[in-house]
């Protein structure tokens, strides 16, 4: 089955501790795309990537980083220097620039810093 | 800029229909969505529509586009409480590079 994988579906990071959330697809898609969901608020982009080795900030790009070597993975890492980073993380993907047909959605990561 | 807006909550009792509202800004959108999320889980796109149709029927599902207005709606036939969920709205223009998304309706079932 094709499709979007996101992994850990919970993850517990402490004060000062870079975490890399993953995200995978097998679907052939160009466009891949991490947003941020807070509870009871829309989704927020962090960042998003059209091609392999090319990434563009989105609007809330401060305290995250990301690198996309390969086509199928886009995996985030929420740095220290993120002073709120918990929330729900989902990664998207899309099967052409134009996101003409939209997006295919991971099932999140929860992030929690304890 | 691009915006889209959508109303945070919407009650109905089952086997109601239940409209979801959306407006957004970009007149030159050219794809609008509609996703529907449960909770803990991803967005699923349930549906979309080109802008140069007035509606779209999918089963339960009709979305109507005002142009015009800038206005596009969600309406569920006989809603079932497998219907609780967040919907959201979203538009794309072609070419931007992202799609944008409204902050969702939380729609609740009534016995």
């Amino acid at each position: 089955d094709g499709g979007i994988t996101q992994s850990p579906k919970y993850l517990f990071r402490k004060e000062g501790q870079n975490v890399t959330l993953s995200c995978e697809q097998n679907l052939n898609h160009d466009a891949m795309y991490w947003y941020r969901q807070d509870p009871g608020q829309g989704l927020r982009l962090i960042y998003y990537s059209q091609i392999v080795n090319d990434f563009q900030k989105g609007d809330i790009a401060e305290g995250y980083s990301v690198s996309r070597e390969k086509k199928e993975s886009f995996p985030l890492t929420v740095t220290s220097a993120q002073k709120n980073p918990t929330a729900f993380y989902l990664c998207a993907s899309s099967n052409d620039r134009d996101s003409s047909y939209g997006y295919t959605f991971g099932s999140g990561t929860r992030l929690t810093v304890v | 800029g691009e915006d889209v807006e959508q109303s945070l909550f919407l009650s109905v009792r089952e086997g109601d229909s239940s409209v979801i509202n959306c407006t957004y800004t970009d007149s030159s959108s050219t794809y609008l969505y509609w996703y529907k999320q449960e909770p803990g889980a991803g967005l699923q796109l349930l549906t979309y529509i080109f802008s140069n149709m007035d509606m779209k029927q999918d089963q339960r599902l009709t979305v109507l586009l005002n142009k015009k207005d800038k206005h596009l709606s969600l309406r569920i036939a006989d809603t079932q409480t497998g219907d609780s969920a967040i919907y959201f709205c979203a538009e794309n223009n072609g070419s931007a590079s992202k799609i944008i998304f409204g902050s969702g309706t939380r729609l609740s079932i009534r016995p």
